[in-house]
């Protein structure tokens, strides 16, 4: 049972360069999630989708799109790579988006951008 | 607004001996509250919640957690560590929203050490 799959797990990017990450779920999930977490800090919400063709922004969206044209898939690109969005990327979903539902994350994305 | 305070950024405990992650937390709202424990390159996996039932909650791997209102605490508490404990834990309050709109704070993490 994949769970959350996230691809790449690693990146270079260089100041400027586009790039996209993968999310994917199996387990069939409406809501799903990107949250980047920086050194030292608490998760941040970029973006968040409740369902195909339903994406809204979160806290954090600056820099980033999402698109969901599948309930698998939840692609977050960075169309110009600044250095402020080293990070690292999670990806999340969840069933209903009821309060305090349980959430599943993937393993992450570790990007810098130099 | 809400928002969460892990006092601890880094513990470590001995084998067998108790754990203790402390966890504050400042709500308008009546909170939910979580702990999620992350092993290396692994994604973030709940331990407990904490949904407005019962003030102590237990959780996955022998952690519990209490609630404590009058000290806006949720400390995870393990009587015993175990090595495979070793990983970073996040304490999470929610603002209880439906529909997609939930704001989760996450707190910054404690990494919890455990020494053979």
């Amino acid at each position: 049972n994949a769970g959350v799959t996230q691809t790449p797990k690693f990146r270079i990017l260089k100041i400027g360069q586009s790039m996209t990450l993968q999310c994917t779920q199996d387990m069939n999930h409406n809501y799903m999630y990107w949250y980047r977490q920086d050194p030292g800090m608490g998760l941040k919400l970029i973006y968040y989708s409740v369902g195909a063709g339903i994406t809204d922004k979160g806290e954090v969206p600056n820099g980033y799109n999402v698109s969901r044209s599948t309930t698998e898939d939840f692609p977050l690109r960075l169309e110009l790579a600044a250095p402020s969005q080293t990070s690292v990327y999670f990806c999340a979903s969840s069933y209903g988006g009821r309060a305090g539902e349980k959430l599943f994350f993937g393993s992450g994305t570790q990007l810098s951008v130099l | 607004a809400q928002s969460v305070t892990q006092l601890d950024s880094h513990v470590s405990v001995s084998e067998g001996t108790p754990v203790l992650l402390r966890c504050n937390y400042s709500s308008s709202y009546s909170p939910s509250l979580f702990w999620y424990v992350q092993h290396p390159n692994k994604g973030l996996q709940l331990l407990l919640k904490y949904t407005s039932a019962a003030t102590l909650v237990k959780g996955i791997n022998g952690f519990e957690a209490e609630f404590k209102k009058s000290e806006t605490s949720f400390h995870l508490t393990k009587p015993s560590a175990h090595m495979s404990d070793a990983a970073e834990y996040f304490c999470v309050v929610s603002d209880g929203s439906n529909f997609g709109n939930e704001k989760l704070t996450f707190g910054t993490g404690t990494r919890l050490t455990i020494i053979p």
